[in-house]
């Protein structure tokens, strides 16, 4: 079975530092994987995608991520931190067969000014 | 624009009564699903529609139901409402069920169960 796992339910970083957001995933055929934000009192957007294209994906906002096979991983990061990317942040994958998509726990993320 | 509309926005319900959410979408998708979100346990999936006509379980169907309407519209019904159901609901939709294709997401609905 397929899962996706979001290390740290809550991270904090100041405003201009780095994001990082740690998605591990688990799936026994190349994975199909996404990174949705959700807003409060918003449902959730795609913020980007990795579909067996290039390894490193870009996504709206200034945030990119990579996947990588090797550490099974697709971490979300942005090189400067804004006030506006205070949010929650979903890692998901899609299910051999397509008709599904799993979803992390989710990561909130506070930017402190 | 209105891509996937949910209604209603909130909703107080007392145990054992029942409603029905509705969910419309207008950008000619053939999936749609339901799905709920508990404070850190991220989205758990209730009951998907992979094309007009069908409908199947997902991963937490117990205490609900669905309704295909047409292609548009797909219905969730709680016909006793429970604490335990407490939530807020997702509905979304996808183009199709490919794995490369993301999904759209309504505003949800908040759910509370005395």
């Amino acid at each position: 079975a397929q899962s996706v796992t979001q290390l740290g339910s809550h991270v904090s970083v100041s405003e201009g530092a780095l994001v990082l957001l740690r998605c591990n995933y688990s799936s026994s055929v190349p994975p199909y994987l996404f990174w949705y934000v959700q807003y409060p009192n918003q449902g959730l957007q795609l913020l980007l995608k990795y579909t067996s294209a290039a390894t490193l994906v870009k996504g709206i906002n200034g945030f990119e991520a990579e996947f990588k096979k090797s550490e099974t991983s697709f971490h979300l990061t942005k090189p400067s931190a804004h006030m506006s990317d205070a949010a929650e942040y979903f890692c998901a994958v899609s299910e051999y067969g397509g008709f599904k998509t799993i979803f992390g726990a989710g990561t909130r993320l506070f930017v402190k000014a | 624009n209105a891509g996937v509309t949910q209604t209603p926005k909130f909703q107080v319900l007392k145990t054992g009564q029942s409603m029905t959410l509705q969910c419309a979408q207008d950008m000619n998708h053939n999936s749609m699903y339901w799905y709920r979100q508990d404070p850190g346990m991220g989205l758990r999936l209730i009951y998907y529609s992979a094309s007009e006509g069908t409908t199947d379980k997902g991963e937490v169907p117990n205490g609900y139901n669905v309704s295909r309407l047409n292609k548009r519209e797909f219905s969730l019904r709680l016909e006793s409402a429970a604490p335990s159901q407490t939530s807020v609901y997702f509905c979304a939709s996808r183009p199709n069920p490919d794995r490369a294709t993301e999904a759209f997401f309504g505003q949800g609905t908040r759910l509370t169960v005395v």
